[in-house]
């Protein structure tokens, strides 16, 4: 059984740009969320996809988006990125909406210069 | 607002101890725990949980008591071994929220000396 895999593994982007980020959920998941590590810091919820529709969104702004695909897999996407979003972008799966145990990926470090 | 406190940022167990690792937490609405155990440059890795209808939960040598009047959780691992030396955060949800979103805490950082 495959568990949770994220794309990249590092980013260097600049102030302004765009990024994508990606995770492919374990296998016979079917609920995907998101969340941001900052340094010294417990992951943060951005938000969680359920069966390809959005289940839910913590207190991030507008400029962060997701996808989730038919297989599952998840796209975040974050716009006209700053300084502060640079940071631990984990991915976590569940097999289903109400299974509270999520499983983690490695994540994804992006550092915004 | 912190909703899921770990008090403690580090802590350091002899080896063949019992860690203890604790947790308050204030939103009374939650009522899933988990703790999760993470390595530098990998993510959480998924140890043990406890409903709110439990006091304690056990896995090994992992065992997670709740006390729901206190809003205290705390992770006990006996023996400490030095592959336990990990950042343990605690996390909670709450069915009702209507999704399955983790808070965390701060983590603690767990150090077993040989």
């Amino acid at each position: 059984e495959t568990g949770v895999t994220q794309s990249p593994t590092h980013l260097i982007k600049t102030r302004g740009q765009q990024v994508t980020l990606r995770c492919s959920s374990q296998s016979g998941h079917n609920t995907v969320s998101w969340y941001q590590q900052a340094l010294g810091q417990g992951p943060q919820f951005i938000f969680q996809y359920y069966r390809e529709e959005e289940n839910g969104r913590g207190n991030f702004p507008p400029r962060f988006s997701g996808l989730q695909f038919p297989n599952y897999s998840s796209e975040l996407n974050v716009n006209a990125l700053e300084l502060d979003d640079s940071a631990l972008y984990l991915c976590a799966s569940s097999p289903k909406r109400e299974q509270e145990t999520q499983y983690f990926g490695p994540g994804t470090r992006l550092l915004v210069l | 607002d912190q909703q899921v406190k770990q008090n403690s940022p580090s802590l350091s167990v002899q080896e063949g101890r019992i860690s203890i690792l604790n947790c308050d937490y204030t939103n009374s609405m939650f009522d899933y725990f988990l703790w999760y155990k993470k390595y530098p440059a990998e993510g959480p890795t998924f140890l043990i949980s406890i409903s709110s209808i439990k006091d304690k939960n056990e896995d090994g040598r992992f065992t997670v008591f709740l006390n729901k009047s206190a809003k205290h959780l705390s992770l006990h691992i006996v023996p400490s071994q030095p592959g336990d030396s990990a950042v343990y955060f605690c996390a909670a949800s709450a069915f009702n929220f209507g999704n399955e979103k983790l808070t965390f805490g701060t983590g603690t950082r767990l150090t077993i000396i040989p």
